[in-house]
């Protein structure tokens, strides 16, 4: 167990809606990364937070936005949902910035029918 | 653009046996090297973060070596059992806040 937490685990939804995956990261980081894997690629980094601010852009499309809250757990915003969003999300966290190892989540795998 | 390749793609090796990947990666503006282990249907899982060029790590029977001047780390793994089957991804982080990541080398251990 990594410490860090995704909830949900599954989520299936219809093309055209809005969905929100949620992390926590590991007590004391302050860092949140959302990395995207689709089936059969490697892992896409979309976005790192940082102490609440946005750090890094990654390949993260325009539907697509995150914040990341006083308390630091980050939420990830997915809307207009396409067929090809269809994916494994993994959350990960560090303590600092990306000299130290990344923590991650179990993943919330978003299925769009 | 950055690029981090990861070589071989995939690899078959006998229990017992020993094996080896390589990451390679440019050599300037280097921060870390990061080395994961994914195991299919779980989440990926550190194993070695790497600063210092000739950096030698070791965790169990896998161990990692850096060279930061020519670009490239090695990860072996000693003795192979069932339970290294996984993939190992590496990860350069060079400045700019974002890790590059490897495609992997998925590794399969024949009993």
């Amino acid at each position: 167990d990594s410490g860090v937490t995704q909830t949900p685990k599954h989520l299936i939804t219809a093309t055209g809606q809005r969905v929100t995956l949620r992390c926590s990261p590991r007590s004391g980081d302050l860092s949140v990364y959302w990395y995207q894997q689709s089936l059969d690629q490697g892992l896409q980094f979309l976005i790192q937070y940082y102490n609440g601010e946005e750090r890094a852009k990654g390949n993260i499309l325009e539907r697509f936005s995150a914040q990341q809250f006083p308390d630091l757990h980050s939420e990830l915003n997915l809307s207009s949902l396409e067929l090809g969003d269809s994916a494994l999300y993994f959350c990960a966290s560090t303590k600092g910035g990306n000299s130290y190892e990344q923590y991650f989540g179990p993943g919330t795998r978003l299925t769009v029918t | 653009i950055l690029n981090v390749e990861q070589s071989p793609q995939s690899l078959h090796v006998q229990e017992g046996d020993s094996t080896n990947f390589t990451c390679s990666f440019p050599s300037s503006n280097f921060y870390a090297l990061h080395w994961y282990r994914w195991e299919t249907a779980k989440s990926p899982e550190a194993l070695f973060v790497m600063t210092l060029n000739g950096d030698e790590k070791k965790k169990g029977r896998i161990s990692a070596t850096l060279n930061t001047k020519e670009g490239y780390s090695y990860l072996y793994i000693k003795g192979s059992q069932p339970e290294d089957s996984a993939t190992y991804l590496c990860a350069l982080y060079s400045g700019n806040y974002q890790l590059i990541w490897g495609a992997g080398t998925k590794l399969i251990i024949k009993p």
